[in-house]
Order: structure tokens, then sequence, then C-alpha cells
């Protein structure tokens, strides 16, 4: 089962805007990680955002964490069309080996 | 390039075939971990080896479905009797223990897309 929900699922925005997502999870975690994914391809490593952080930051990408609320956010400045992909959060709540657990995604399309 | 491969990137079976899937962590990476991934959703873990132990099987890993790590390198995913019920892709994953190491990223490779006819 997934433990993320991730909204919205899909954001079609012109190229220069700024896209925002975000996720929801049920249990306690150690981190969260954020991934991109392009069509039928491998998921590439964003963004790694422990429990004890509010905020992060790693060029156009902004990550926020609210573990009150069980959530985070990641947003994605000055978009440009090759950041058309689909995003996945992925929680580690340190068991099983660090194991993630996935949301379902947010498809992202960035018109040029 | 030093990033996780799979083989095959694609492999199309008939229903009842047995498939073998290939994965090659990152070569200082003890922990690697098998994945799947059907179309529109995110990826469901399936077991994670550190080094060449298998610590953990997810339920959805039927007993159709086995992984090795022979030698804590890479590691072998092999489906028997396939269902169409198992057409997705595979995805891999490896990390390593850092000095922080309750913190790990996942390195994922391209996976393999498993079609059953």
């Amino acid at each position: 089962s997934q433990q993320g929900e991730e909204d919205p699922q899909a954001l079609s925005i012109q190229e220069g805007e700024n896209a925002t997502m975000n996720c929801s999870y049920k249990t306690s975690i150690n981190n969260l990680q954020w991934y991109r994914q392009n069509s039928g391809r491998g998921l590439v490593h964003l963004i790694l955002i422990r429990s004890n952080e509010r905020e992060k930051h790693s060029g156009r990408l902004r990550v926020t964490l609210d573990t009150s609320k069980k959530s985070s956010s990641l947003l994605i400045t000055a978009s440009r069309a090759a950041d058309t992909a689909s995003y996945f959060c992925a929680t580690d709540a340190g068991a099983a080996g660090n194991k993630l657990t996935f949301g379902g995604g947010t498809r992202v399309l960035v018109k040029p | 390039d030093t990033g996780v491969s799979q083989d095959p990137r694609h492999k199309i079976t008939k229903r009842g075939q047995n498939v073998t899937f290939r994965c090659d962590p990152i070569s200082e990476h003890n922990r690697l971990y098998w994945y799947r991934q059907t179309l529109g959703q995110g990826p469901e873990f399936l077991t994670y080896f550190q080094n060449e132990a298998q610590l953990e099987k997810s339920r959805l890993l039927s007993d159709r479905f086995s992984a090795e790590r022979p030698k804590g390198s890479f590691s072998t995913l092999e489906i028997q009797r396939t269902e169409q019920g198992d057409s997705a892709m595979y995805l891999c994953a490896s990390s390593g223990l850092s000095g922080r190491a309750l913190y790990n990223e996942q390195f994922f490779g391209p996976g393999t897309r498993l079609t059953v006819l």
C-alpha cells in the first residue's frame, strides 16, 4: 500500500511559472525524499529532508516538511519544459533497511 | 558510468514462462532494494538485501518470486510461471551507509519493463 498521497495528481503550467505539489503521509518518518521520473524511465533523486528539518533548498527546488501535519511540499521555481515529468514523494520510516514508501505521484506538464 | 544498472531493459514473455532480471548496484553500496511500479502508480517495495542477506520481503512478493544477491554485489529477481498481473516496471535501487547512517538516499536504476502476454 502507498503511504503518501500527492496533490494534485496532475499539473499543467507555462514555462517560467512555479509548480507546487504536496504530499501527505500517515506514519512518523526519519526522512522524506522527492524523486523525479521521466516517462518510462527510472527515478532520479532530487532532495532529502530529515524529520528535524523544516525547509531545504537545492537549485530551483524548495522542499518544506511539517511533521505535525504529516505533510511536505515541493516547489519548482521558474519551470522549464525539461521539468516535465512525474514527481514522487517517498517516506523513510526507518524500518526494514530504510525502505521507501511512495505516493502516487504528481504528473507535471510544462508547456513551452 | 557508476550508477545502478539493470538488465534487460525490456522483457516480453508469454504467460507461464519464467523470467530473470539482473541488477548491478553502485559498487560501494551494501544495501540493494527491489521495487515494482505499475502504470500510473508509485513504486512499491518488494524486498531488500544488506550485503548478501535478504532481510525483508513484502507481502507483494508471492512464492513465485525469488531474489538473490549471492556475493553481496549484483542481485537477480526471478519470477516463475509469470501471470499477466506481473506486467510492471521492476526497479532496483542501492544505498550505502554513511556517517549519518539513519539518513540514506537510494539511487535507482533505469528499470526492467516486463510485459506478460
